[in-house]
């Protein structure tokens, strides 16, 4: 058990809609990333939050948004959903930003979207 | 971007055989991390190198960060079943000042290991 928690781990929705995946931190770690991974695909890098501002942002569609609270605990939202979209999305999480021991990532479990 | 090229895209071994797999990058990296990832689940980190040279062990694991700081070898000794996956290098650039902590992936090995 990596410690960052995501929920739901399924979510099956239908084209145009609009889901939200959660996400919790390790404890003490304050920055938070998000991972996009399709079936032929490695793993794209979407966004970076660190203690709740944006700090780096990857290939992320303008569809697409996060945020991360007060509590460090982030969300991903995916708007106007397209079959394309259908994918894994992992979370990971960090102690901080500067040095390698520092920035390495711990990721959760995922949770599998299937747009129908 | 950076990219981080890994190789080979796939490996068919046989139980008790020996693996080795590498990532090469045209940039420099100051940190280095191994990743295995099992179907449906995250990444779980196998191995991290912090240092040029470095070699470290974990298991039948070996890891080295190359001297060039451009490069990466992953070694797996005596295969075993449950060593099938998608192991993955990831590297954390080395941007000469605060780094804002973005890894970059290779593209993945996917191991078969036949009993």
């Amino acid at each position: 058990d990596s410690g960052v928690t995501q929920t739901p781990k399924h979510l099956i929705t239908a084209t145009g809609q609009r889901v939200t995946l959660r996400c919790s931190p390790r404890s003490g770690d304050l920055s938070v990333y998000w991972y996009q991974q399709s079936l032929d695909q490695g793993l794209q890098f979407l966004i970076q939050y660190y203690n709740g501002e944006e700090r780096a942002k990857g290939n992320i569609l303008e569809r697409f948004s996060a945020q991360q609270f007060p509590d460090l605990h982030s969300e991903l939202n995916l708007s106007s959903l397209e079959l394309g979209d259908s994918a894994l999305y992992f979370c990971a999480s960090s102690v901080g930003l500067t040095s390698g021991r520092e920035n390495i990532q711990y990721f959760g479990a995922g949770t599998r979207l299937s747009v129908l | 971007g950076q990219q981080l090229n890994q190789s080979p895209q796939s490996m068919f071994i046989q139980e008790g055989e020996d693996v080795s797999m590498n990532c090469t990058s045209s940039s420099i990296f100051n940190t280095w991390l191994w990743y295995k990832q099992d179907p449906g689940e995250g990444p779980v980190l196998l191995i991290a190198l912090y240092k040029a040279g470095e070699l470290t062990s974990n298991g039948r694991l070996t890891a080295q960060f190359g001297i060039t700081r451009k490069d990466s070898f992953l070694n797996i000794s005596a295969s075993i079943p449950s060593d099938v996956g998608i192991y993955f290098c990831a590297g954390l650039p080395l941007t000469g000042g605060t780094s804002y902590g973005k890894l970059t992936f290779g593209q993945g090995t996917i191991l078969t290991v036949h009993p």
